[in-house]
């Protein structure tokens, strides 16, 4: 089955300053990548998504970018802000018959200090 | 939000005890999901219904039954649970099952003493 990784686990950053968070997955079928934001005591939250025949996708200060070849994708997050703070989850789905199934990353906890 | 509700929103329960927790979907998708949430673990797909029948049982413990009276509606019944089943259950729904954007509910924070 599928396998995803994701680092680091915690991340710390100054305010105004990039965030990267990196995912590598396993199954070459996969073909849908979403990330998750979760605040604390809150639900999950989509905040980006790409699809394999794209290698990268932006919105406003956040982008991702996809490399087929290596399984991995990462999340950026430029000018960060404290509200940014936060685990953000990276996905990728099972490819063959389980297109639904979603397997999530163990999660990076995001801290941006004024 | 009101896209995907779940109740109850925090659960305390003894090992013998029978419970069920709800979700219940206004977005007009069709498939539904059960995930277990533990601290310090990755998200875990437990079941996935689609049109109401179930595609997925990720080798959850039978003391976890599931139930999908239809598409808006998904019920996860709890008996003779363990300690180590405390943990935070979310629901989530999609448009369909073939990768589309999953919305969470959210959640149900269990103990289980």
């Amino acid at each position: 089955g599928e396998n995803v990784e994701q680092h680091p686990s915690t991340l710390s950053v100054q305010e105004g300053d990039s965030a990267v968070i990196k995912c590598t997955y396993s199954d070459s079928a996969s073909n849908y990548f979403p990330w998750y934001k979760q605040e604390l005591g809150k639900r999950p939250q989509l905040i980006i998504d790409i699809r394999s025949n794209v290698g990268e996708k932006k919105d406003q200060r956040i982008a991702v970018t996809l490399n087929k070849t290596a399984k991995h994708f990462s999340l950026h997050i430029t000018e960060t802000q404290p509200e940014d703070s936060a685990v953000y989850f990276c996905a990728a789905n099972t490819g063959g018959t389980s297109y639904g199934k979603l397997t999530f990353g163990q999660g990076t906890i995001l801290t941006v200090h004024p | 939000e009101t896209g995907v509700t779940q109740t109850p929103r925090h659960l305390v329960m003894g090992m013998t005890n029978k419970k069920s927790l709800k979700c219940e979907q206004h977005l007009g998708h069709n498939a539904m999901y059960w995930y277990k949430q533990s601290a310090k673990k990755p998200l875990e797909l437990m079941f996935v219904y689609n049109f109401k029948e179930q595609t997925e049982n990720n080798s959850v413990p039978s003391r976890f039954s599931p139930e999908c009276p239809n598409s808006s509606h998904l019920f996860l019944h709890l008996h003779t649970l363990q300690p180590e089943d405390s943990a935070l259950y979310l629901c989530a729904s999609s448009q369909d099952w073939i990768g589309e954007t999953q919305y969470f509910g959210p959640g149900t924070r269990l103990l289980v003493l």
